[in-house]
């Protein structure tokens, strides 16, 4: 199974302001993922993190808000950008390893003031 | 595009008595499917997994069935213990597209 090392693992961030969350795989791993998960529900994809080009956002997310890098295939930004206390939630990074399974680092739990 | 859903919402099982999770897809397509367990303050773990042509995988007092047919797949946890209490994740994958997961379950062991 793929470790993944994300941080920070939470902050309190004014509105306004802009985060930028890390994600460090212990191996090369094709597939990169950025997940939201607000509290007590499910996880909805924000964009495919693609190495050496722009990322996939799915319905709803756009760059300019959550601007995403991948300058190799073991490591990814998510940034949060322009923040309001709706963007309080948690962040997920993931990554896919062998055989389709996708692992989760232990995600960053963000509060917006 | 695919949709799961997950039953029941919350659970509550005695301490060494059996849990089970429902989940029902909607894309015949789909042909991998994993269960992931999420603590509190932590990431989802992958803890099970199954493909299209397998019926039943088990791993110690965890296992999953899937019913192709009738398009649900279900997580069976035997002689449940307190560190079983979380909240669980189904999710369905068809091909190269994305997981889409279930609205999560729940599960509290009674000791």
């Amino acid at each position: 199974s793929a470790v993944i090392s994300q941080k920070p693992s939470r902050d309190i961030c004014q509105r306004g302001t802009s985060l930028t969350i890390q994600c460090q795989v212990d191996s090369q791993v094709t597939m990169m993922f950025w997940y939201r998960q607000q509290p007590g529900q499910s996880l909805t994809l924000i964009a495919t993190a693609n190495q050496g080009s722009e990322a996939t956002y799915e319905s709803g997310f756009v760059i300019d808000k959550f601007p995403i890098s991948r300058p190799n295939l073991t490591f990814s930004t998510l940034t949060v950008s322009n923040m309001s206390p709706e963007d309080s939630s948690i962040y997920l990074c993931s990554a896919q390893g062998p055989g389709e399974k996708l692992f989760f680092g232990s995600g960053t739990q963000l509060s917006v003031l | 595009g695919e949709n799961v859903e997950q039953h029941p919402s919350t659970l509550s099982v005695q301490e060494g008595d059996s849990a089970v999770i429902k989940c029902t897809y909607s894309d015949s397509a789909s042909n991998y499917f994993p269960w992931y367990k999420q603590e509190l303050g932590k990431g989802p773990q992958l803890i099970i997994d199954i493909r299209s042509n397998v019926g039943e995988k088990k791993d110690q007092r965890i296992a999953v069935t899937l019913n192709k047919t009738a398009k649900h797949f279900s997580l069976h946890i035997t002689e449940t213990q307190p560190e079983d209490s979380a909240v669980y994740f189904c999710a369905a994958k068809v091909g190269n597209e994305k997981l889409t997961f279930g609205t999560g379950t729940r599960l509290t062991i009674i000791p």
